[in-house]
């Protein structure tokens, strides 16, 4: 299956700074990328759906000003945790699709705010 | 109602035995269906795709579609201890900006 990376795998910060999560496709075009974020024992939320070149659609519920989505390119999107609560700790999961195929996942970010 | 919905479990079988997830869907527009496999702390990978009614194997796994009962199922066969996981199913929708929607996933054990 096709390969998307995401980077960092985990990731510590205080309160109140800002982290950024890249989400890559390293062998395809991503016409589309998802990020979803996922508590202990519980399903994917997905927070936002992104286009290359457009604004990022976000899920009801999801502050787009706290959670920034850029899809610069057809290989990379970035998601930016602004002003990070403890609240906020959580295991962020990119996935990618080209067209009308599957979805590839990332490896997931977890990140601890302390 | 929601869009997918599953089973949460836990599911129990003894190695060996066949495994069988359930999924169902609301919307008769949806197109594609897919079964990921999440571990404990890992991130979601695909096991399965089916587009079309009818059964879709590979190996030792099985995915059933029925479109008319907007249900979907996966089998697995000869289970493992290493297929214990949670078994999220994925329904996609193209007239929804291509909007994947996940069930909750069901977990799954293969006691030994």
């Amino acid at each position: 299956g096709a390969v998307v990376s995401q980077h960092p795998s985990w990731v510590i910060c205080k309160s109140g700074t800002s982290v950024k999560i890249e989400c890559r496709s390293l062998d395809f075009q991503a016409t589309t990328m998802f990020w979803y974020r996922q508590f202990p024992k519980q399903s994917l939320m997905l927070m936002a759906t992104s286009n290359e070149g457009s604004k990022a659609t976000y899920e009801q519920g999801v502050e787009k000003d706290k959670f920034l989505i850029n899809h610069a390119s057809l290989t990379l999107s970035t998601l930016t945790v602004t002003s990070a609560h403890p609240e906020d700790s959580s295991f962020y999961i990119c996935s990618a699709r080209m067209g009308g195929t599957e979805a590839f996942f990332g490896q997931g970010t977890r990140l601890t705010v302390v | 109602q929601k869009e997918v919905e599953q089973n949460s479990g836990p599911l129990s079988v003894p190695e060996g035995a066949i495994a069988s997830l359930n999924c169902t869907y609301s919307d008769r527009g949806s197109q594609s269906f897919f079964w990921y496999r999440q571990y404990s702390g890992k991130s979601p990978e695909l096991i399965m795709s089916i587009y079309s009614n009818g059964d879709k194997e590979d190996g030792r796994f099985t995915a059933q579609l029925n479109k008319a009962s907007q249900y979907v199922s996966l089998l697995i066969r000869d289970s493992q201890p290493s297929d214990s996981a949670t078994y999220l199913c994925a329904v996609h929708r193209r007239n929804t900006g291509n909007q994947f929607y996940f069930g909750t996933g069901t977990s799954l054990t293969v006691i030994p």
